[in-house]
């Protein structure tokens, strides 16, 4: 199985703050790569598909980037609505989630 | 619009079994792949199976691999799992998803879970 290592697993940061989260392949996946957030209580809503499309209704403030086996996911601006947990998803081959990371108010 | 609906889930002692569903509506059921995929509380997401068109093609994770099956009734448009010999590790919130139909983009389309406990 390809692992999905995410780094941090967790950060603080403020409303207007620019994140950024890393997401590394155990192997290349090309751009079969995925961003997700989830809520407390929601299921995951996808965010970024292949590495940096952005997903129909989601705010421009979120971007992708990467090919290979690095990856980021980038948030500008930081919202409030925008705390939560964001995971990262490979379907290169049989799917696989990064262990997550928590962004939260600090 | 799509929609996905878990149910089954549940209290069930280790060793036990159970059946969860996901019926669907807002697509042509019979034409997607269709997944399961857990969270364990307070964990990361984690694919469990996956299940072709017809049902003709299987699989599952390594962790859940000879007790878990799953299963589709197209005429129904209902996904299941049959869960058995479970373990407390086993316990989860369960979502159906809806594959995108490409690996090239991400999963759009989940259910709201259903949360199953194992324990005694």
């Amino acid at each position: 199985d390809i692992q999905m290592t995410q780094s941090p697993s967790s950060l603080s940061a403020s409303v207007g703050d620019k994140v950024s989260i890393t997401c590394r392949a155990s192997q290349s996946i090309n751009s079969y790569l995925h961003w997700y957030q989830q809520k407390p209580g929601k299921a995951p809503k996808l965010l970024i598909y292949a590495a940096s499309s952005l997903q129909s209704g989601v705010p421009s403030r979120f971007s992708g980037s990467g090919s290979g086996t690095d990856f980021t996911l980038t948030i500008n601006s930081l919202q409030p609505e925008d705390f939560a947990t964001y995971y990262c998803q490979q379907s290169y081959s049989t799917w696989t989630f990064g262990q997550g990371t928590k962004v939260e108010i600090k | 619009q799509v929609q996905l609906v878990e149910s089954g889930g549940g209290v069930v002692q280790p060793g036990g079994s159970l059946r969860l569903s996901c019926a669907v509506s807002g697509f042509t059921f019979s034409n997607y792949v269709m997944h399961w995929v857990r969270q364990a509380p307070g964990k990361g997401l984690e694919w469990v199976a996956s299940i072709r068109y017809d049902g003709s093609s299987k699989d599952y994770a390594d962790s859940v691999k000879g007790r878990f099956i799953i299963s589709r009734d197209n005429s129904k448009s209902t996904l299941y799992v049959q869960m058995s010999s479970l373990r407390a590790e086993d316990t989860a919130i369960y979502y159906c998803a809806k594959d995108p139909g490409s690996s090239w983009y991400g999963v759009a389309d989940w259910g709201q879970g259903t949360l199953v406990i194992v324990s005694s």
